[in-house]
């Protein structure tokens, strides 16, 4: 089994509509989970970062982490087309030289 | 993106070449992370580095990859004889402190990375 696992789509929805990305994950030692942006030919951008358990919102997005369940998500509200991208999630245990591990990354087309 | 520069942007080599990827990281950065994205793949930790010092080498394959991270200059990322399987997007990321990389505090910053063609 994958530290982490997300499904890479691709995934296609029309513009407005509401998103929701995810990924579960298999060590319980992850403490630090983040969401990355990936435009085509391009780096990695942080997009949401959210420490254990709980909720963040930040405008039209909302990251969600249910450790219980080892389960994150990713919302994105009132899609745009400059949404369309790649999304990654990437997880961190509690040591601060510990690199991230990323899933695969889902595809994402907005279309207009 | 700004502020991580990679370079070549691309990069053509023939197999049992030598290939050498470069990585300033960002102003004000003194920890450097190189990741390998395969085709399909998401990123693949490769090698931290700190200046003068690799701090976690664990997804460095144990033969042709090194890396290093000299007092004055960029980071370098070297591949030696290379073969097929090495074509891939290498992405190096950097990041101010100790703290968790990746997190608000530390927030890991990429480049645009190098895109390695094996022919």
């Amino acid at each position: 089994q994958k530290e982490v696992e997300q499904d890479p789509g691709p995934l296609s929805v029309p513009e407005g509509a509401i998103v929701s990305l995810n990924c579960t994950y298999s060590n319980s030692a992850f403490q630090y989970f983040m969401w990355y942006r990936q435009y085509s030919r391009k780096g990695p951008e942080l997009l949401m970062y959210t420490y254990s358990s709980g909720n963040k919102e930040d405008g039209r997005f909302t990251a969600q982490v249910d450790k219980s369940s080892k389960y994150i998500s990713l919302f994105i509200r009132d899609s745009q087309p400059s949404d369309s991208a790649t999304y990654l999630c990437a997880m961190s245990r509690n040591s601060g030289n510990t690199p991230l591990v990323f899933g695969k990354g889902t595809r994402l087309s907005v279309i207009a | 993106n700004a502020g991580v520069m990679q370079n070549p942007r691309h990069l053509v080599r023939r197999r049992g070449q030598e290939a050498r990827l470069r990585c300033s990281p960002m102003k004000g950065h003194s920890h450097v992370y190189w990741y390998r994205q395969l085709p399909e793949e998401g990123l693949k930790f490769m090698v931290y580095l700190q200046k003068e010092n690799i701090i976690d080498e664990s997804g460095m394959p144990k033969e042709r990859f090194s890396a290093e991270f000299p007092k004055e200059g960029p980071s370098i990322l070297r591949i030696q004889q290379v073969v097929r399987g090495d074509s891939a997007a290498y992405f190096c990321a950097s990041s101010p402190g100790m703290q968790v990389a990746g997190s608000y505090n530390s927030p890991l910053h990429f480049g645009n990375g190098t895109r390695l063609t094996v022919t």
